[in-house]
């Protein structure tokens, strides 16, 4: 079946403006994350979503940014007023439920270039 | 603070060759998962293999194996008879909660034909 998608693959964008990434999970899978990938880098949790729980919001870097999910579907990363610290791969996965036994399935990210 | 550390930046070995890379990790807990991720040029990361800390015995996924060293808090993959379509950058990670992983800053790792 299909995959995680996300979607653009790739955004140019001027410093300050804002920008909206989307993330499609696999059908039926409870849980999202998203995380952030800086040239050279490991991956930096950004938020969890599970279900109709609270999210958890303790990865974001700043107020700029913010994550919905409606239900157990698409989720979407917005970053207002955009820095050039911003310019990363904004990576999407999601699992049927939470913990070890239910692996983690990655989209392709989203390379977000900030000039 | 829990930490994963990846001593090696980039590896490149010849084809067929054996290729083991390090991965080293900091926790107080007893019981966790630790983790090792494939990201080729596509960007998505893959699961390579899976190890339970409760487990003594080392995870093997066909040419993938790994050696775990609980008490060195070390968790080394070996890649066997590597492949051209191995090389992308490799990722150790660790779960410290019931969801959240840990990464380490990965190693480049280049099959050479």
């Amino acid at each position: 079946g299909a995959g995680v998608s996300q979607s653009p693959s790739n955004k140019v964008t001027e410093k300050g403006k804002d920008v909206e990434l989307r993330c499609d999970p696999i059908s039926g899978h409870t849980a999202l994350y998203w995380y952030r990938q800086r040239l050279g880098q490991g991956l930096e949790f950004l938020i969890y979503f599970q279900g109709n729980s609270a999210p958890d919001k303790s990865g974001l870097p700043s107020d700029r940014f913010s994550a919905e999910r409606t239900g157990e579907s698409v989720s979407t990363l917005t970053i207002q007023r955009t820095q050039q610290e911003d310019s990363a791969v904004y990576l999407c996965a999601s699992s049927l439920l939470q913990g070890a036994n239910s692996p983690l399935h990655f989209g392709n990210g989203t390379r977000l270039t900030v000039t | 603070a829990q930490t994963v550390t990846q001593s090696q930046p980039e590896m490149s070995v010849q084809e067929a060759e054996t290729v083991t890379l390090s991965c080293t990790y900091d926790t107080s807990e007893n019981n966790y998962y630790l983790f090792w991720y494939k990201q080729p040029p596509s960007r998505q990361m893959i699961l390579v293999i899976r190890q339970e800390a409760y487990k003594q015995q080392n995870a093997t996924e066909n040419r993938f194996s790994v050696n775990f060293q609980k008490a060195a808090k070390s968790f080394s993959l070996k890649i066997s008879d590597s492949q051209l379509g191995d090389t992308a950058m490799y990722f150790c990670a660790f779960l410290v909660s019931n969801y959240q992983l840990i990464w380490g800053a990965g190693t480049k790792l280049i099959i050479k034909p």
